[in-house]
């Protein structure tokens, strides 16, 4: 199976702040990414997506940023809330039957 | 949203014993669902594509004999480790999204294997 399965990277910011949650995609034929938010025990929620014709996209709190020159994305959370302490994962979509491959993931930890 | 249910949420088992954790699709149909499998700490791995009516589609170095998967059904799909043993112990994840035109995933609550 694919994935990158490394150990988790950390990234701890205070209640109100802003978040940026970093990930490298793999494959450049990649046409659509989608930022996951999983708690502990649970399935992934959906958070934000984007298409690889847009560089940027906004939701409730939370913006998307692609760079498809250096196969990047980012998620954004504005004012970061106790309740966003997660790990956070993207994830691309390589078509032909929406097969969606997750990259490693950053575990998001809120201080109050 | 669409929701995704699996069953059972927890199951312990001995060596040797085979377990089958059930993926329903609720309240749409999924001709196409996915199984991932999450070691602790770690990412998803996507094990294989499970298509209504035919034989699924296994990852590279996904053992297609030790992890059957069954999709009889636009709601239901099925995965069976045959002859657990405890390197099997992992959180499987299936997922399926309503429609061609969506490519967002819907994902089940995951079931947490332990293989005694």
């Amino acid at each position: 199976g694919e994935s990158v399965g490394l150990h988790l990277p950390t990234l701890s910011v205070q209640e109100g702040d802003n978040s940026i949650i970093n990930c490298a995609y793999s494959n450049s034929a990649s046409d659509y990414f989608i930022w996951y938010k999983q708690e502990s025990g649970k399935g992934p929620q959906f958070i934000i997506d984007i298409r690889s014709n847009m560089d940027k996209r906004q939701g409730q709190r939370v913006t998307v940023l692609l760079n498809k020159t250096v196969k990047h994305l980012s998620l954004q959370i504005a004012a970061t809330q106790p309740g966003d302490s997660a790990v956070y994962f993207c994830a691309e979509n390589m078509g032909g039957g929406f097969k969606t491959i997750f990259g490693a993931g950053t575990r998001l930890f809120v201080k109050a | 949203g669409a929701v995704v249910s699996q069953h059972p949420s927890w199951v312990i088992c001995k060596s040797g014993t085979s377990v089958k954790i059930e993926c329903r699709s609720l309240d749409f149909q999924a001709t196409t669902m996915f199984w991932y499998r999450q070691f602790p700490k770690q990412s998803l791995m996507l094990m294989a594509t499970s298509n209504e009516g035919s034989k699924a589609t296994y990852e590279q170095g996904v053992e297609k004999d030790k992890f059957l998967i069954n999709h009889a059904s636009l709601t239901l799909s099925t995965l069976t480790v045959t002859s657990a043993h405890p390197e099997d112990s992992s959180f499987y994840i299936c997922s399926a999204n309503p429609s061609d035109s969506y490519r967002e995933l819907f994902f089940g609550e995951g079931s947490r294997l332990t293989v005694l």
